[in-house]
């Protein structure tokens, strides 16, 4: 398996905390994502990077932030959490845009 | 409309018969399609791409697909369904945006195979 770790691995807090959760790849892959899997939406791109300090916006980005300061770690920020953002969060690489992805195991989070 | 569709929620198929799920896709050009397996509290795991080519895709675990450029599908199959195979099945394509290409993924479909 692609060396991705994503932690936590599950968390519960309250609405109106901040949250980040982190991606931490050991592949030296370029691209890192990140998205949400809800019942019935399956997988939406929430952010995505191209490098070091380069992202970008996916298609459900409104109340969340990322970084990426280092090739192998890319985090994502919930500024002030809502209980609409209680989901399943996963992050994926890859080594070009059109190369397939690997995921992590996802992190669990309860907002509430 | 979707870029990337599957039709159905669910497939139901007994072990030792033919599996299809099914994929349409909604993008112009020469599509990049993926397709992965996700097991229960796991990631998803890639089982196999189509850029060009041959029409005919095979991948991970016996699975294969078929690409169809007028009907604008990528159907996965596999000949011979295993119990091992229940999962959920994800098609993704990617999608041209601003220079770029974004990955955009169907809504799955649960795969049951009764022994």
């Amino acid at each position: 398996d692609a060396g991705i770790t994503q932690s936590p691995r599950h968390k519960v807090t309250e609405t109106g905390t901040p949250v980040t959760l982190r991606c931490h790849q050991t592949e030296n892959h370029r691209y890192m994502y990140w998205y949400r899997q809800d019942p019935g939406h399956g997988l939406r791109l929430i952010h995505y990077s191209y490098g070091v300090k380069d992202t970008d916006k996916g298609e459900v980005s409104d109340g969340y932030s990322v970084s990426r300061s280092k090739t192998e770690d890319f985090l994502l920020t919930l500024e002030s959490a809502t209980s609409s953002q209680t989901s399943v969060y996963f992050c994926a690489i890859s080594q070009t845009v059109n190369q397939p992805q690997h995921f992590g195991d996802g992190t669990r989070l309860s907002i509430l | 409309a979707q870029s990337v569709a599957q039709p159905e929620d669910q497939v139901n198929v007994a072990e030792g018969n033919p599996l299809t799920v099914k994929c349409t896709y909604s993008v112009s050009g020469n599509p990049y399609l993926f397709w992965y397996v996700q097991y229960p509290n796991r990631g998803l795991q890639f089982l196999l791409k189509y850029i060009t080519g041959d029409n005919l895709v095979k991948g991970s675990y016996g699975f294969e697909a078929e690409f169809n450029k007028s009907q604008t599908s990528f159907h996965l199959k596999k000949p011979s369904a295993l119990v091992s195979d229940s999962a959920l099945y994800f098609c993704a394509v990617n999608k041209p945006s601003g220079g770029s290409y974004i990955p955009t993924f169907g809504r799955g479909t649960s795969l049951i195979v009764h022994p």
